[in-house]
């Protein structure tokens, strides 16, 4: 079985450029969500999905961020314009309820590593 | 308050020797649920155990075994018998809620193992 895939693994851009980043979950995984990796830190949460709908994006900065997951199945994460201080891992997971597993456990892909300039 | 507090920066064992890693958390949810994720330098997260609030018994998963202690609110992660592979970051992480129905996974800061041969 495919892990999460997410692309591109590594992306550098200069200050108020605009960034995408793709993930695409585990089959049949029903809720994707979008994490935040500082240095030296552990993930937060940015954005949850339930299917194709966004359930809570309390985390997310609205102002730059942009988040979609089209038909409930890949996603985008877009940051416009970039800050320095967006010099992070972007990390993507999905889980499922009905994987047989009693406590949902997250599956996270690779991450993309961005560098701000 | 940290809702995850990791005190172990580094942490260095001894191959083929047990090594404990620290986690205390902070809840009043009388349901929750704690996991242990590795993430090695390729910067996937990787799921290695999981203990809820409720679970009678300490949780094992081959050489990973959780020792929960629901008093003093810490779930420290053992690892027996190490080997070279077991050289990453390793995250406590906190989910708050009943079962499956809840999603947000609160990460400590993390503690940097390695294995010396």
């Amino acid at each position: 079985e495919a892990g999460v895939v997410q692309s591109p693994r590594y992306k550098i851009i200069e200050k108020k450029q605009p960034v995408a980043f793709w993930c695409n979950p585990i089959s049949g995984h029903n809720t994707l969500y979008w994490y935040l990796q500082n240095l030296g830190q552990g993930p937060e949460l940015l954005i949850r999905y339930e299917n194709e709908e966004a359930v809570d994006d309390s985390q997310l900065p609205k102002d730059r961020f942009s988040a979609e997951r089209l038909k409930g199945v890949d996603s985008t994460l877009k940051i416009q314009p970039a800050e320095l201080g967006d010099s992070a891992v972007y990390l993507c997971a999905s889980s499922s309820q009905t994987s047989g597993s009693s406590y949902n456990e997250q599956f996270f892909g690779p991450g993309t590593r961005l560098t701000v300039l | 308050a940290q809702k995850i507090t990791q005190t172990q920066p580094g942490m260095f064992v001894q191959e083929k020797e047990a090594v404990t890693l620290d986690c205390t958390y902070d809840t009043s949810d009388p349901s929750y649920g704690l996991f242990w994720y590795k993430q090695p330098s390729s910067g996937e997260m990787i799921f290695l155990i999981y203990q809820g609030s409720y679970d009678q018994q300490n949780a094992t998963e081959g050489r990973y075994s959780l020792n929960f202690q629901k008093a003093r609110k810490s779930a420290n992660l053992v690892i027996s018998a190490s080997q070279l592979g077991d050289s990453a970051m390793y995250f406590c992480a906190m989910r708050e809620g009943p079962g499956a129905g809840s999603y947000q996974l609160t990460f400590g800061k993390g503690t940097k193992l390695s294995v010396i041969p």
